[in-house]
């Protein structure tokens, strides 16, 4: 049990794309879900954590703007890079949480390569 | 704010033998969750274990144990009967118990290879 699905696992896009990445719990409703990134050989650095139905709450030096989340249902959170930059490439990875204290489960990550 | 510090980059054990990696911490809370997660080359983050810090007793999952020194802020994680499928990054993190967030805290990370 507690899977969670991540999609893409890999994308490549030219700059000034904007990507969409989703991240859905599988086979339990996730209250609350995160957002990482890591840069190569790096650990997990949080961007943002949202709760389903409300605004998500941001790191902080991570623009909001540029990292969009949605958290509408129980089993989806998706995070949107706009107007992506090289800069922006990265392993973006998601968990998922039933609610805030219990374990998360994590996806699978998601390779992402502006060029 | 939590820090979490793994001083060791990388870490190597031969098959069959045991291997331990090491993890502090630095908190102000006096209840929380300490974690191990073990990342393979397919970038899927999996726990391998974890330890409520109320409980004096160290977690066990098989092969993996931890030794938890609250006092020392310690949490180490030994590897026994080490097997190839092992060999990973292995991350120790941190989460506050109670209140509305939830997140996890990482160390940088211990590159474990496993010599057959």
């Amino acid at each position: 049990g507690a899977v969670v699905s991540q999609h893409p696992s890999r994308v490549i896009c030219k700059s000034g794309t904007s990507v969409k990445i989703e991240c859905r719990s599988l086979d339990f409703q996730a209250t609350t879900m995160f957002w990482y990134r890591q840069f190569p050989k790096q650990s997990l650095m949080l961007m943002a954590t949202s709760n389903e139905g409300s605004k998500a709450t941001y790191e902080q030096g991570v623009e909001k703007d540029k990292f969009l989340i949605n958290h509408a249902s129980l089993t989806l959170s998706t995070l949107t890079v706009t107007s992506a930059h090289p800069e922006d490439s990265s392993f973006y990875i998601c968990s998922a949480a039933s609610t805030a204290n219990q374990p998360q489960h994590f996806g699978d990550g998601t390779r992402l390569s502006i060029l | 704010a939590q820090t979490v510090t793994q001083s060791q980059p990388e870490m190597s054990v031969q098959e069959a033998e045991t291997v331990t990696l090491s993890c502090t911490y630095d908190t102000s809370e006096s209840d929380y969750y300490l974690f191990w997660y073990k990342q393979p080359p397919s970038r899927q983050m999996i726990l391998v274990i974890r330890q409520e810090a109320y409980k004096q007793q160290n977690a066990t999952e098989n092969r993996f144990s931890v030794n938890f020194q609250k006092a020392a802020k310690s949490f180490s994680l030994k590897i026994s009967d080490s097997q190839l499928g092992d060999a990973a990054m292995y991350f120790c993190a941190y989460r506050s118990y109670g209140g509305s967030q939830g997140n996890l805290i990482f160390g940088k990370g211990t590159k474990l290879s496993v010599k057959p």
